[in-house]
């Protein structure tokens, strides 16, 4: 069966750090993968999908990258963090573009401060 | 008008009781239809898809109302452990890829 992980779980970060999140998946193999943030009262927001090793696009123009350096895993990341950065990351997968249903990791709770 | 509209809620009800929650999207070509459900701190997880003719799976029943843009999820016999935050997702094919767009969600509190 499939698994995903992310990690770490929690982080406290002072602004202007940098930042390096990340997000693998067991029992597939080229996976369409997500990175989305769900800020304090808000929705979920699409930052970065990606369908294949090295092949990003990016949803929103933000001081955020990411990359895909093996076909399971995808890192969020940043060379300076804002405040506004603060916020519930969610890596998600699914096994192709039309495959509709979109599995979620546990995410990780980042507090900028 | 944001993509896709839900109340926030939150809902508050005793066990047992029957709830209805209710979301709109905007785009016309839309081709998927979710409800996920988000417990307090944890990832979304996916309830069940929204089908045209109507789909049930327990005490859920999703509906869809293409004409209307307008999609619906009921709830029976309510259980302390439906209290969650209930995600409406739209999914549209072309542009992004076919991504998921999310709604704000709506809270249902269960109360004994």
């Amino acid at each position: 069966s499939q698994t995903i992980h992310q990690w770490p779980a929690t982080l406290v970060q002072p602004v202007g750090s940098p930042l390096s999140l990340e997000c693998t998946v067991e029992g597939t193999s080229n996976p369409n993968l997500y990175w989305y943030r769900q800020a304090a009262g808000r929705g979920l927001q699409l930052l970065f999908y990606s369908v294949g090793i090295g092949q990003i696009s990016s949803e929103v123009p933000q001081n955020l990258s990411a990359s895909r350096p093996q076909d399971r895993q995808f890192i969020l990341s940043s060379k300076k963090l804002l405040l506004s950065d603060s916020g519930f990351y969610l890596c998600a997968w699914r096994t192709g573009v039309y495959q509709e249903t979109q599995y979620f990791g546990p995410g990780t709770r980042l507090l900028v401060l | 008008r944001k993509e896709v509209e839900q109340d926030p809620g939150p809902f508050n009800v005793p066990e047992g009781a029957t709830v209805a929650f209710n979301c709109t999207y905007s785009n016309s070509a839309s081709q998927s239809f979710f409800w996920y459900r988000q417990d307090c701190r944890k990832e979304p997880k996916l309830l069940m898809s929204v089908y045209s003719s109507g789909n049930e799976d327990g005490r859920f029943t999703a509906q869809l109302n293409r004409a209307s843009q307008y999609i619906s999820l009921l709830i029976r016999d309510s259980k302390l452990s439906d209290s969650a935050t209930y995600l409406c997702v739209v999914m549209n094919y072309g542009g992004s890829q076919g991504n998921l767009i999310f709604g704000k969600g709506t809270k249902l509190s269960v109360k004994p």
